[in-house]
């Protein structure tokens, strides 16, 4: 089982609409959760962050997280062309030793919006 | 600019050659990474800094990359002996000091072509 798991998609959605996006991940221990947009041939860009349970709204970009189910998603709302890139999902692991932590990352998921 | 920096943004080399990538992390993240990432897979874990300790390595990186962050500011990511799999984008990441749920900023990335 790969320790952070999405649907690579595409996934299409029409101007205007809510664009879901979903990751389940393997670690129990986990304790945040991060999405990153990706345009192809850039770096990612950190767009949302969560730690605890339930809803996080920032502007049109709402992240869910259910850690009894091991799920975060991504809720877009009211797509725009401008948000068609490549949608990964970081889960944050504690690493061996120092005390330090290392992201794990999904494939991505890319999203289109359609005019 | 007070983001993170890598360069150069793309190198081309020849199968067999040295190549030395730079990161430059936000000024007072004492957290540096480096990632690998491929084209259709999310970002993969190389190794880890905290300061100038470098406290985790992951089983990706071979006897021929080597990395250093000698004063607990830049970093610097070598791969000896280049082989056409080491073709790929070079992440650098970094992240501060305070709490264990930080997020992490990457910069531009280095693409990487061995020809």
């Amino acid at each position: 089982q790969k320790e952070v798991e999405q649907n690579s998609g595409p996934l299409s959605v029409p101007e205007g609409a809510i664009a879901s996006l979903n990751c389940t991940y393997s670690d129990r221990g986990s304790q945040s959760f991060f999405w990153y947009r990706q345009y192809s041939g850039k770096s990612p860009e950190l767009i949302m962050s969560i730690y605890s349970n339930g809803d996080k709204e920032d502007g049109r970009f709402t992240a869910q997280l259910n850690k009894a189910s091991q799920y975060v998603s991504l809720l877009i709302r009211d797509s725009q062309p401008s948000d068609s890139a490549t949608y990964l999902c970081a889960v944050n692991i504690k690493l061996l030793t120092g005390g330090g932590n290392k992201l794990t990352f999904g494939t991505g998921t890319q999203l289109k919006v359609e005019l | 600019d007070t983001g993170v920096s890598q360069d150069p943004r793309h190198k081309i080399t020849k199968r067999g050659q040295n190549v030395t990538f730079r990161c430059d992390p936000i000024s007072e993240h004492n957290r540096l990474y480096w990632y690998r990432q491929t084209l259709g897979q999310g970002p993969e874990f190389l190794t880890y800094f905290q300061n100038e300790a470098q406290l985790e390595k992951s089983r990706l990186l071979s006897d021929r990359f080597s990395a250093e962050r000698p004063k607990g500011s830049f970093s610097t990511l070598e791969i000896q002996r280049t082989e056409q799999g080491d073709s790929a984008m070079y992440l650098c990441a970094s992240s501060p000091p305070w709490g264990s749920n930080t997020e992490a900023f990457f910069g531009q990335g280095t693409r990487l072509t061995v020809v």
